[in-house]
């Protein structure tokens, strides 16, 4: 298994306090992603970094923020949490080459109340 | 952006049944990977296709790249309880290494 993992699993937040969840690699790949998955929705992706300190937007970023300062760190951060965020939470991360495979940590789940 | 419709979005259906699940974009992609999602965990890769046309097969599981390279399928055949689960599709397209996921296929077999 990829060496993958996120903190905390799991969550209970009050509506407008900042939450961070921390996903940390142990395979030095390039890319680092995190997606929200919502009953119905797939997943939907958040913001994705391909290097350190290099993070880009994803379809729904509004209210999230990442940070990336090493290799094996990305953090994402909600600045106020709010109802509509309560979720579940995947970190994936990828490597260079043709064939981008993704691995997945095992999720977080954040209700915000 | 490039978007990946999958379909059907849901499927039932009795054990030892075939079906086929497919995924589909305007974009084309260098390589497409079909992931399988069981409850409370993360997307685990199944396969990757990086050829227009190629098939794959995986046990009861068939994979097929179109030869356009805008399309893919998922066929599985006598279909059984282990099966169930939400199957996701994800290409990469040229000169871009980012990954773009499909909407899902929420499976359940029947026993």
């Amino acid at each position: 298994d990829a060496g993958i993992t996120q903190s905390p699993r799991h969550k209970v937040t009050e509506t407008g306090t900042p939450v961070t969840l921390r996903c940390h690699q142990t395979e030095n790949h390039r890319y680092m992603y995190w997606y929200r998955q919502d009953p119905g929705h797939g997943l939907r992706l958040i913001h994705y970094s391909y290097g350190v300190k290099d993070t880009d937007k994803g379809e729904v970023s509004d209210g999230y923020s990442v940070s990336r300062s090493k290799t094996e760190d990305f953090l994402l951060t909600l600045e106020s949490a709010t109802s509509s965020q309560t979720s579940v939470y995947f970190c994936a991360i990828s490597g260079t080459g043709a064939y981008t495979e993704a691995f997945f940590g095992q999720g977080t789940r954040l209700t915000v109340v | 952006t490039q978007l990946l419709e999958q379909s059907p979005q849901f499927l039932s259906i009795q054990e030892g049944e075939n079906l086929t699940v497919y995924c589909n974009s305007s974009s084309v992609f260098s390589s497409l990977q079909w992931y399988r999602q069981e409850p409370g965990e993360g997307p685990v890769l199944l396969v990757t296709v990086v050829t227009g046309g190629e098939v794959k097969k995986l046990k009861r599981l068939t994979f097929q790249f179109g030869d356009a390279r805008k399309d893919s399928s998922l066929h599985i055949t006598a279909a059984q309880p282990g099966d169930t689960g939400l199957y996701l599709c994800a290409g990469a397209a040229f000169g871009n290494e980012k990954l773009t996921f499909g909407t899902g296929t929420r499976l359940t077999i029947i026993p």
